[in-house]
């Protein structure tokens, strides 16, 4: 199985914060790759899709970005309500693993 | 309004059975593959399963074959996971997830989720 390695696993920033989650694929996975955002006990949302494609209706300072093995979320200007976890989730081959996670906190 | 409603979610001791399902409504559901996902208390997302929009094609988790299995009912507009020799790290929140549609072949996310069924496996 492909495994998802992110980092950090969490990090402490202030509102306003440029933020970088970084992603990194134990084999080359192409863009085949998705972000989510999870609030606590709320189902995740999707936020990109195929590595770098916004998803309809998300804010544009999310962005992905990345191919083969190494992945990007960044959020250009962290607002109050981006304070959640992110996941990212590989679609290459079964089974569609997930990253371990990234916690983001308020400094 | 889009959206996904799963049930069937209990407590379970081990080695039993439970079925979850999963009703879309405002949406043809018939055109979309669909998955399940699972995260136990605290912890992060697993992928279960998944099932073509036709049902022709699953697949499932290592953790779960041969144990889970992933039907729909396109007349019914609903997804189901038959759960079977229930075990203890089983117990984890279930969701049902609408894989995104693009015109080109491929799984490129999952737009849509239920609230999620709350399984526990305990004697």
């Amino acid at each position: 199985a492909i495994q998802l390695t992110q980092s950090p696993s969490s990090l402490s920033a202030s509102v306003g914060d440029r933020v970088t989650i970084t992603c990194r694929a134990s084999q080359g996975i192409s863009t085949a790759l998705a972000w989510y955002q999870q609030k606590p006990g709320k189902a995740p949302n999707l936020l990109i899709y195929d590595a770098s494609s916004l998803e309809s209706g998300v804010p544009s300072r999310f962005s992905g970005s990345g191919s083969g093995t190494d992945f990007t979320l960044t959020i250009s200007s962290l607002q109050p309500e981006d304070f959640a976890t992110f996941y990212c989730q590989q679609f290459n081959d079964y089974p569609f693993t997930f990253g371990g996670g990234t916690k983001v906190e308020i400094k | 309004q889009v959206q996904l409603v799963e049930s069937g979610g209990g407590v379970v001791q081990p080695g039993r059975s439970l079925r979850l399902s999963c009703v879309a409504s405002g949406f043809t559901f018939s055109n979309y593959a669909f998955h399940w996902v699972r995260q136990a208390p605290g912890k992060g997302l697993e992928w279960v399963a998944l099932i073509s929009y036709d049902g022709s094609h699953t697949s499932s988790a290592d953790s779960v074959k041969g144990r889970f299995t992933i039907s729909r009912d396109n007349s019914k507009n609903t997804l189901s996971l038959q759960m079977n020799s229930l075990r203890a790290d089983d117990t984890s929140i279930y969701y049902c997830a609408r894989e995104k549609q693009m015109p080109m072949i491929g799984t490129f996310g999952f737009d849509i989720w239920g609230l999620g069924a709350m399984v526990t496996v305990s004697s």
